[in-house]
């Protein structure tokens, strides 16, 4: 059974810093995702990735396969990218996912 | 745009009751699935869809149900509330091809009392 587990749980910045956040997986997958939530929103996909690095404006995704280790870096960190955000893998065909249980950051002004 | 609905945003229920919750996305999607989401526990599949008429349980599927008689629309059912039913609930799709990015709806928050 695929496990996935995100460090830290809780993250503080200031704005301006560059933050990661980590995510593990037990087992091999075929894609993992990142997703952002805010404060009683909904949930917004970020990136799906199977290898190598992604980048869309200040958020940069990376993975590792051998590894089972992915990445979610946020350059010049702002308050509005406070949210939760949670990682998940997909192995299989039928496309159910396994989910992390979440980073919330709060970048403070 | 692309746009997975729920039908409703808050909900309020008597325990006991039949509860209906709708989505409907607009992508011709084959998968969509229902999550409830509680705080420490993060996102649990309940049930999902892989095409019309065809569903398979989730990891918590009991004092659920659904239906999926067109493809655009994946409805969940409670089919006599309970308390311990209190949460989010959250739809999303996605295309059966691998890789394709998750499209969630907003949310339906769900209170049985």
């Amino acid at each position: 059974k695929n496990e996935v587990e995100q460090s830290p749980q809780n993250l503080t910045a200031q704005e301006g810093e560059f933050i990661t956040i980590n995510c593990s997986y037990s087992v091999g997958i075929s894609a993992l995702h990142w997703l952002q939530q805010h404060p009683g929103g909904g949930i917004v996909s970020l990136f799906m990735l199977s290898s190598g690095k992604k980048k869309h404006g200040r958020l940069i995704a990376t993975i590792n396969i051998q590894e089972k280790h992915s990445s979610l870096h946020i350059t010049a960190s702002h308050p509005r990218d406070s949210a939760v955000y949670i990682c998940a893998s997909t192995g299989g065909s039928n496309y159910k996912l396994t989910f992390g249980k979440g980073t919330l950051l709060t970048v403070n002004p | 745009d692309v746009k997975v609905t729920q039908s409703s945003r808050y909900l309020v229920k008597r325990t006991g009751e039949k509860v209906f919750l709708e989505c409907v996305q607009d992508m011709d999607h084959e998968n969509m699935f229902w999550y409830r989401q509680d705080p420490g526990l993060g996102l649990r599949l309940i049930y999902f869809s892989y095409d019309v008429k065809m569903k398979e349980k989730g990891d918590i599927p009991e004092g659920y149900s659904v239906s999926r008689e067109k493809k655009e629309r994946f409805s969940l059912i409670l089919e006599s509330a309970s308390t311990n039913q209190t949460s989010m609930y959250l739809c999303a799709s996605t295309a059966v091809t691998q890789g394709e990015k998750l499209f969630f709806g907003s949310g339906t928050q769900l209170s049985v009392l």
